[in-house]
């Protein structure tokens, strides 16, 4: 059974950095190029960054590009998401999600909540 | 940068069809995918590559995809299918996933 669980998330200052995590399991981690996206309290989903299987493509959403960085270890069927300069408006559900192909995300994690308030 | 445009909502009786239309410029010649979302719960998706549907979704929901428009379809709405549905595309002009702004369908 194909599994990804999420785990990171929590409160945290405008300016602070946050690291998520994203563990996968029930697959061949290494064969799929992964993704994160989020949703905002509300609203509607934004995909955030994406990563090749190799880690040889790497893709950012604008409003992120140059202050998040995705990443992932093979070995450790892990992905992540180190998020620096955090804003108000980064505040959201993060979820990782599977790319089977073409952009088709297949399974999803439950998601995990980040919270960018003073 | 590429945008997809859905109805804010949608209302069906329960056994009639509601039609979710997604629309973008020349949407036809990209392949169109489709999630469904309950509240509190992650997406699942239900539809991909304009109309195929994963193992375990419903015969009715099905989609197509032409011109400026793509359109998920389900047929003989339940109460269950009570959620919000987002379209989704990959835009190769700026490698970016395009997810459009959503749609609340309504069971009345």
């Amino acid at each position: 059974e194909v599994q990804l669980v999420e785990s990171g998330g929590g409160l945290v200052k405008p300016g602070g950095s946050l690291r998520l995590s994203c563990a996968a399991s029930g697959f061949t981690f290494s064969s799929y190029s992964m993704n994160w996206v989020r949703q905002a309290p509300g609203k509607g989903l934004e995909w955030v960054s994406s990563i090749s299987s190799s880690s040889s493509y790497i893709y950012y959403a604008d409003s992120v590009k140059g202050r998040f960085t995705i990443s992932r270890d093979n070995a450790k069927n892990s992905l992540y998401l180190q998020m620096n300069s955090l804003r108000a408006e980064d505040t959201a559900v993060y979820y990782c999600a599977r790319d089977l192909r073409d952009a088709i995300f297949d399974y999803w994690g439950q998601g995990t909540l980040v919270t960018v308030s003073s | 940068s590429y945008v997809l445009t859905q109805p804010p909502s949608v209302s069906v009786a329960p056994g009639q069809t509601a039609r979710i239309t997604c629309g973008g410029n020349n949407i036809g010649s990209k392949s169109v995918h489709w999630y469904q979302q309950k509240p509190g719960q992650a997406p699942v998706l239900v539809v991909y590559d304009d109309s195929d549907r994963p193992s375990g979704i419903p015969e009715r929901f099905s989609g197509s995809n032409s011109g400026n428009t793509a359109t998920l379809t389900i047929s003989r709405v339940e109460a269950g299918d009570e959620a919000d549905y987002y379209c989704q595309v990959w835009d190769s002009s700026s490698d970016h996933y395009v997810f459009g702004t959503g749609t609340k369908v309504t069971v009345l």
